[in-house]
């Protein structure tokens, strides 16, 4: 059982925007940032968004992220093939004194 | 450039001890606010953290885990070793060493590319 909670999968058509929820609390998503990462089959998590809404370098503008309370999303418009994978919401918990995962939403691209 | 690898056994008898090591490059593990994790993924399932270490030799770990686990640092060789007692078949999973970014809520932002480890008799 994760701690935050993310529905287990999600789809989409080419050029559609799709969002991904994450639920949390106040230990966690209440009180610190958000991170999104995309898994890929077979390769390690990539940073997607940091701090909540900001991008690394490289991740490209049509990826965004929010957060309110304790809950927070990620988007994804101009939907490609090539966003079909995994996705996790970290947030770092004050109760854990560690970070907290989702359990994952795997994106299908119709 | 930050990188991370981890090594170690990839395969692992149940009730031994597995010692995972991450060795990394491009950062200092005594900067203020820097740490380095262990996430492990099971086939098919789910990221898990197992545990951290920071820049000042904090040690934090899964509440779940946490009798089972020890996270060590070797700052001169730029490494974290973790070791997990006890192992068992359902222990079987991708384990991951990662650079966290800093303090103050801040997760991590690279990660090593995973070593698969099967636990069976």
């Amino acid at each position: 059982q994760s701690v935050l909670t993310q529905p287990p999968s999600a789809s989409g058509t080419p050029g559609q925007r799709v969002t991904i929820s994450c639920s949390g609390s106040s230990s966690n998503i209440g009180r610190n940032y958000v991170y999104w990462y995309q898994q890929l089959p077979g390769t390690a998590p990539k940073l997607l968004i940091f701090r909540n809404n900001e991008r690394p370098s490289g991740v490209p503008d049509r990826i965004s992220a929010s957060k309110s309370g304790t809950s927070a999303s990620l988007a994804i418009s101009g939907l490609r093939s090539e966003d079909e994978a995994d996705y996790y919401c970290v947030a770092w918990d004050a109760s854990l004194r560690g970070p907290a995962f989702g359990g994952g939403t795997k994106l299908t691209v119709l | 450039q930050i990188t991370l690898k981890e090594s170690g056994p990839t395969l692992v008898k149940p009730t031994q001890t597995l010692t995972l090591t991450c060795t990394f490059s491009g950062f200092s593990l005594t900067t203020t606010g820097v740490g380095v994790g262990w996430i492990r993924q099971p086939p098919g399932e789910a990221l898990e953290w197992l545990a951290l270490i920071l820049w000042d030799d904090d040690k934090r770990y899964s509440p779940s885990l946490r009798s089972r686990l020890t996270i060590t640092r070797d700052t001169a060789k730029n490494q974290v070793v973790l070791t997990m007692t006890n192992m068992d078949p359902v222990d079987t999973a991708t384990y991951y060493c990662a650079h966290r970014r800093g303090s103050g809520g801040e997760l991590f932002d690279y990660w090593g590319q995973g070593i698969l480890v099967t636990v069976t008799s």
